[in-house]
Order: C-alpha cells, then sequence, then structure tokens
C-alpha cells in the first residue's frame, strides 16, 4: 500500500467554526508533514512531524493546530480562520525526513 | 537558504514531442526529488534521484550534483503529461524538501 489518504477532498467553513482534517497512511513512514498551497504557487510547508513528535512548526498561526495521534495518522484542527487560508492543503508522508515523498490527493478548504 | 530555480515556467507541447525541464540548486545536497502535479491538485513523486540517471517509462531523469542541476525528459507527450513539475531539495542532510517554483506544461492533441 503506497497510499496516502486525507479526508475530506473538500470543506467549506465559516470564520468561527471548527473543523479538522485528516491524514492516513500504512506504509509504515515516520515522517508525516502539512503544507498549504495556493493556486500557482509551490507547496509551502507547515508542520513536520518525526516519530510521531512535532519536530518542525514553520511560524504557522495557532489558528492551525496539527495532532499525531499515532504513528499512521495526522489531523490538523482549524479554527477561527481567515479568508486568505481558503488553499489546498496537502499531507505528505516519508521513511524519515530525507526520504522520498508521498503526497495525499489534499484538501481543497473554502473559509467564508 | 538554498535557492532552487526551475525552467522554462512555461511549456506548450505538441503531443508526441520530446522535452527538457531544468532544476538549478545553489548549494549541495543528498537528495533531489521530482513531482508531477495534476491539473486535480494531486502530487506524485516521479523520481528520487540524487545522482545518476533514472528511467520510468518515457520519463527519465539526471542529476549532477556536482554542477548543482536536475534534468526531466518527457518524451513522446501524451495529454496526461500536462500539469505542474516541481523539483525539491533538502537544505540539509534530514531536513525537509524546500520546492522550485515549478514548470506548468501544457500538452495540446
Amino acid at each position: 500500500d503506497t497510499e496516502v489518504t486525507q479526508t475530506p477532498k473538500h470543506l467549506v467553513m465559516g470564520m468561527t467554526t471548527k473543523k479538522s482534517l485528516k491524514c492516513e497512511q500504512h506504509m509504515g513512514h515516520r515522517a508525516m508533514y502539512w503544507y498549504k498551497q495556493k493556486a500557482k504557487k509551490p507547496p509551502e510547508l507547515m508542520f513536520v512531524y518525526s516519530y510521531e513528535k512535532l519536530s518542525i512548526n514553520e511560524s504557522v498561526p495557532s489558528r492551525f493546530s496539527p495532532e499525531c495521534p499515532n504513528s499512521s495518522l495526522l489531523n490538523l484542527h482549524l479554527h477561527a480562520l481567515q479568508p486568505e487560508d481558503s488553499a489546498l492543503y496537502l499531507c505528505a508522508s516519508s521513511q524519515d525526513l530525507s526520504g522520498k515523498q508521498f503526497f495525499g490527493p489534499g484538501t481543497r478548504l473554502t473559509v467564508l | 537558504g538554498i535557492q532552487v530555480e526551475q525552467s522554462p515556467p512555461d511549456l506548450i507541447l505538441q503531443e508526441g514531442a520530446n522535452s527538457t525541464l531544468r532544476c538549478n540548486f545553489s548549494d549541495s545536497v543528498n537528495n533531489l526529488q521530482w513531482f508531477h502535479q495534476n491539473p486535480w491538485g494531486q502530487l506524485i513523486n516521479l523520481f528520487y534521484i540524487p545522482s545518476g540517471t533514472k528511467q520510468n517509462g518515457r520519463l527519465s531523469a539526471t542529476t549532477v550534483a556536482t554542477e548543482r542541476y536536475s534534468l526531466l525528459y518527457i518524451s513522446s507527450s501524451q495529454t496526461t503529461d500536462s500539469g505542474v513539475y516541481f523539483c525539491a531539495v533538502p537544505p540539509q542532510g534530514n531536513t525537509p524538501l524546500v520546492f522550485g517554483k515549478g514548470t506548468r506544461l501544457s500538452v495540446i492533441a
């Protein structure tokens, strides 16, 4: 199984609601990532988990809160988002921090 | 920090044509990855290629680490090759990838 899955595929939320994005992989990878991608731009790293511990937070606002419940799952909790947070949110995993990265299909988020 | 430059930024090809995409990076790296992002947003890892040449069907890649560049060759292009091609490198050893701005490819039937 070389697949990274993400749910939901699409999400529309208001600025006062709370939602969560989910990511799952069963490749035994020990590094997992959240990226944000705006239109016509490359993916922008948000968070990195290595061995289920947060190892990198790229100065992301606290309205984004990552969580790694176990080695296969990665969540991104969203609260009080702004319209400019609308983007494609991508999850990825790799064997370790220098390994080949595999991406999920992404969640298209719209904040109204 | 490390700089990753891709060229050309945009490319339009007739179906069946060949093309070469380039990725230059400003510092030594221990791996380089090429990705294809299709029009629906899915990113597929094409190659993990720290050095040398690899082939996968109509695609091949060459990285010359000592000269800090990599090339992605697409032969006999098909409309399904359309999308954005990114190269990405880690700034240092065991650090996450830095992406180039991509090459946007359109293959026309």
